[in-house]
């Protein structure tokens, strides 16, 4: 299986600015990764899918790149609803997997 | 709007069984896949298994034998049974529908189930 990798485990940033989080896949996905945000006490959300394309009402300060192995979601500037859990997920092959988080939190 | 609504949360003694249901709306159900992720305290989420627009299962080989996804189109709801329980299946279980964007992202979510396998 393939293992996603997620670093660093804690960010720790201000309001306004830019957080930049990583995920490096055991083996390549080609662009098939996504990620979600989750905030304490609610479900996970679809933030970018397929490595850069904004799911559905999702603002324009979070960016996805990468491709084959190595991944990257950017925030360009943290709003205070931005500070949760964030997770990658691959589905390049079975079994789908997710990495094990990273988590946003104010300085 | 899309939901899916889960039942709620349940304690369980090892070796019993539990049976979670996740209520759908707001867009056609047998569309769509119902797929199941858990997460333990303090591990990653987890991939289960998932049930296809036609009833069909895909299941994670680590609960392969152990669980069964179903569904009832006539209440647009899925279901996930897990048996023989352990204490390390204590954790919240998801169900989420594929997104509408490609294929095995999962988009939207239910809001969880608890479930907690204790003696």
């Amino acid at each position: 299986e393939i293992v996603l990798t997620q670093s660093p485990a804690t960010l720790s940033l201000s309001p306004g600015e830019r957080a930049t989080l990583s995920c490096r896949a055991s083996q390549s996905v080609s662009s098939y990764l996504a990620w979600y945000q989750r905030k304490p006490g609610q479900a996970p959300r679809l933030l970018i899918y397929d490595a850069s394309n904004r799911a559905t009402g999702v603002p324009a300060r979070f960016s996805g790149s990468g491709s084959g192995t190595d991944f990257t979601l950017t925030i360009s500037s943290l709003e205070p609803e931005d500070f949760a859990v964030y997770y990658c997920q691959q589905r390049s092959s079975w079994p789908l997997t997710f990495g094990g988080g990273t988590k946003v939190e104010l300085k | 709007q899309v939901q899916l609504v889960q039942s709620g949360a349940e304690v369980k003694k090892p070796g019993a069984s539990v049976k979670v249901s996740c209520q759908t709306s707001g867009y056609s159900f047998t569309g769509y896949y119902i797929y199941w992720v858990r997460q333990a305290p303090g591990q990653g989420l987890e991939w289960m298994g998932r049930i296809n627009p036609n009833g069909g299962t895909d299941y994670a080989q680590n609960f392969q034998g152990r669980v069964t996804m179903t569904r009832d189109t006539s209440i647009s709801t899925a279901y996930m049974e897990l048996s023989r329980l352990r204490s390390d299946d204590t954790a919240v279980y998801y169900c989420a529908r594929g997104c509408d964007c490609s294929s095995n992202y999962l988009d939207p979510w239910g809001q969880g189930t608890l479930v907690t396998v204790s003696s």
